[in-house]
């Protein structure tokens, strides 16, 4: 089935530093959507792209849908303590009708003070 | 408004029990997705209900199976409980026809342990 791979698995950072992860699929994607999980917590919407190049803020978090349609990006200008979490890139299928969303395995971000 | 709510947070089961999770919709949502997560990984689509009837499904096998209700909660059975159905499942609500993407809000999720 259609997967999505995310690098890097887990960060570990210094706070104030920047963080850069990315997320790859052989398919393309027509949205791309930025997950952040805390612990005991279900996903929350960071970032939603919809359009290829679209390059998308949130705060301190931005966000591209690479131009093949098959990547994204997320950035994290300084990090901060409440940064710590796990990042999740997800996207429904281009084709069905399920309304599924196919996610990424993760990737961790741990900041320290 | 209300968010997404699941019950209950915990459960303990052992194999071959059967077990019922529930969601509570946020407010004006007529669609529920459930989602599995396994420790490390990212959450597996098993199913969605639109309007009280199922509108897609994962690969999951028929032991998983799900209802929603007038007020658009909904419930996850799981019959025969093996080791690996041990996960946090995930339930999100949204709003729509259930076919295109809609942004879906998650609940916190119920821990379930299976022995």
């Amino acid at each position: 089935g259609q997967q999505l791979n995310q690098s890097p698995q887990s960060m570990f950072i210094q706070e104030g530093e920047d963080v850069s992860m990315n997320c790859t699929s052989s398919s393309i994607f027509n949205t791309w959507l930025w997950y952040k999980q805390d612990p005991g917590e279900g996903p929350v919407l960071l970032i939603a792209l919809y359009k290829a190049g679209e390059l998308t803020s949130n705060g301190r978090l931005t966000a591209q849908f690479g131009i093949t349609r098959k990547d994204s990006f997320l950035n994290i200008s300084a990090s901060i303590p409440s940064d710590v979490g796990i990042y999740f890139c997800a996207g429904p299928p281009p084709w069905g009708n399920t309304g599924k969303l196919i996610f990424g395995q993760g990737t961790t971000l741990q900041v320290k003070p | 408004e209300t968010g997404v709510t699941q019950s209950p947070t915990h459960l303990i089961k052992t194999r071959g029990q059967q077990v019922t999770l529930r969601c509570s919709s946020q407010s004006g949502h007529n669609t529920v997705s459930w989602y599995q997560q396994a420790l490390g990984q990212g959450p597996q689509f098993i199913f969605q209900y639109y309007r009280e009837e199922e509108n897609g499904r994962g690969n999951f096998p028929p032991r998983f199976s799900g209802l929603q209700f007038p007020n658009y909660s909904s419930e996850l059975n799981v019959n025969a409980l093996e080791l690996d159905d041990s996960a946090l499942y995930l339930c999100a609500s949204s709003t729509g026809t259930g076919g295109a993407y809609n942004e879906q809000f998650f609940g916190p999720g119920t821990r379930l342990t299976v022995l």
